[in-house]
């Protein structure tokens, strides 16, 4: 069973236009959540978090919102550049837990000049 | 600042051969992680150490694949004997201190066995 999951295996939007990547969780233990990029043949990076006292944390285009009631999050990117093209991968930790990050399958970005 | 490093990129073997990977972590990361990646998942956790102690494994299949870090710093990986259900990408993080929040990633060792 997936504790983390991004039902959307791809995503298409226009440069300019606003890009929201979504992920559910169902591991009401999980304090941490974090937003990896990945391009092809490279390993993740780290894009931004967001700690379960929070709602929401922005870093420049990227938003990450935090709905815990809903188990959800969403990563919004204003606005969308065709560098952002990637695959993005949702990650979260348990509270207490050692650091082990739980990832989900992934969300392929184009984003279209 | 160097990253993380991981060799080889690219690796074919044999189903029954064995396999190792090498990771070096960025220079004072204390945490160090070894994930599997299949195609078309996310990353998986196989094993994590902190410093030279193992604080997880209980996702790495012992009858196969074994793990060590030296010195709290380079790290390997083998697997022996490898089966075709073992075909990945194999990445290595490294983070600072005990709970590891933004970890970052080598390139990883892309195996395919066949």
């Amino acid at each position: 069973d997936q504790q983390v999951k991004q039902n959307s295996p791809s995503l298409s939007v226009q440069e300019g236009r606003i890009s929201i990547l979504n992920c559910d969780y169902t591991n009401s233990m999980f304090d941490y959540f974090l937003w990896y990029k990945k391009y092809p043949a490279e390993g993740p990076t780290f894009l931004i978090s967001i700690s379960s006292i929070k709602d929401k944390n922005e870093d420049g285009r990227f938003t990450v919102f935090l709905n815990k009631s809903a188990k959800h999050l969403s990563l919004h990117i204003v606005p969308s550049q065709p560098g952002d093209s990637a695959v993005y991968f949702c990650a979260a930790k348990e509270g207490g837990s050692q650091g082990n990050l739980i990832f989900g399958k992934g969300t392929k970005l184009s984003v279209k000049p | 600042e160097a990253g993380v490093a991981q060799s080889p990129r690219y690796k074919i073997i044999e189903k029954r051969q064995s396999v190792a990977f090498w990771c070096n972590p960025i220079s004072g990361h204390a945490t160090l992680y070894w994930y599997q990646q299949i195609l078309g998942q996310g990353p998986k956790l196989l094993i994590q150490f902190q410093n030279n102690g193992v604080v997880d494994d209980s996702q790495l299949p012992k009858d196969r694949f074994s793990a060590e870090r030296l010195k709290g710093v380079d790290s390997t990986l083998k697997i022996q004997p490898a089966k075709l259900e073992d075909s990945a990408v194999y990445l290595c993080a490294s983070s600072l201190g005990f709970i590891g929040r933004e970890a970052f990633f080598g390139q990883g060792t892309r195996l395919t066995v066949v």
